[in-house]
């Protein structure tokens, strides 16, 4: 089945605690992008890549990094979460082409105390 | 940069049309897509238009895009309690191009 997978689904953690959310995606799509929902403000774009080491910044990149060493997998990693980066955190992947689809994963309800 | 702009809030009663509106600024967009939002869960891909059509019909789903004045709506024919969610609006130019999305209207469905 074509998905993207993201883990945690709930994360509860206290200031200054490095976290990684995983992204995976089955589907061999170049393009992956992370995205935070907050109440009032939609969905806001936090990174995306287009491809294997090809990454960049979105809307809200600051406090955030990813990497993305393997076409699968895309990881947001926050180094000294604070509480402003609680959020609804989203991972999408299409492929490359004009008329694909951006899938979405399930989401990572993030609360940083 | 580009900017997809909703209301915030819709309520209609069961049983109603409900009509979800969006404007847009991107003129190179080529899909725009309705995101459906149930509480507690991840988005789902209700429906899209392409760029170069005016109207699309899914069932119970009336999508009508306005080029020349980038607006988009999402017309619900006989709305259901189910119906209930955040709808989503986005932007999309394709390929590597940045999906913008809309604040997202809450659908409130009155029995």
């Amino acid at each position: 089945e074509a998905q993207v997978t993201q883990n945690p689904r709930y994360l509860i953690t206290v200031t200054g605690k490095k976290l990684t959310v995983t992204c995976s995606q089955n589907m061999n799509h170049e393009y992956m992008s992370w995205y935070r929902q907050d109440p009032g403000l939609g969905l806001r774009q936090i990174y995306y890549s287009m491809n294997v080491e090809v990454t960049d910044k979105g809307d809200v990149p600051e406090g955030y990094k990813v990497s993305r060493k393997e076409k699968r997998n895309f990881p947001l990693i926050l180094e000294s979460p604070s509480p402003n980066q609680t959020s609804l955190y989203f991972c999408a992947s299409r492929g490359a082409a004009t008329n694909e689809k951006l899938f979405f994963g399930s989401g990572t309800q993030l609360s940083v105390l | 940069g580009e900017d997809v702009e909703q209301s915030l809030f819709l309520s209609v009663r069961e049983g109603d049309s409900s009509v979800i509106n969006c404007t847009y600024t991107d003129s190179s967009s080529t899909y725009l897509y309705w995101y459906k939002q149930e509480p507690g869960a991840g988005l789902q891909l209700l429906t899209y238009i392409f760029s170069n059509m005016d109207m699309k019909q899914d069932q119970r789903l009336t999508v009508l895009l306005n080029k020349k004045d980038k607006h988009l709506s999402l017309r619900i024919a006989d709305t259901q309690t189910g119906d209930s969610a955040i709808y989503f609006c986005a932007s999309d130019s394709g390929g590597y191009q940045k999906v913008t999305f809309g604040t997202g209207t809450k659908l409130q469905v009155i029995p």
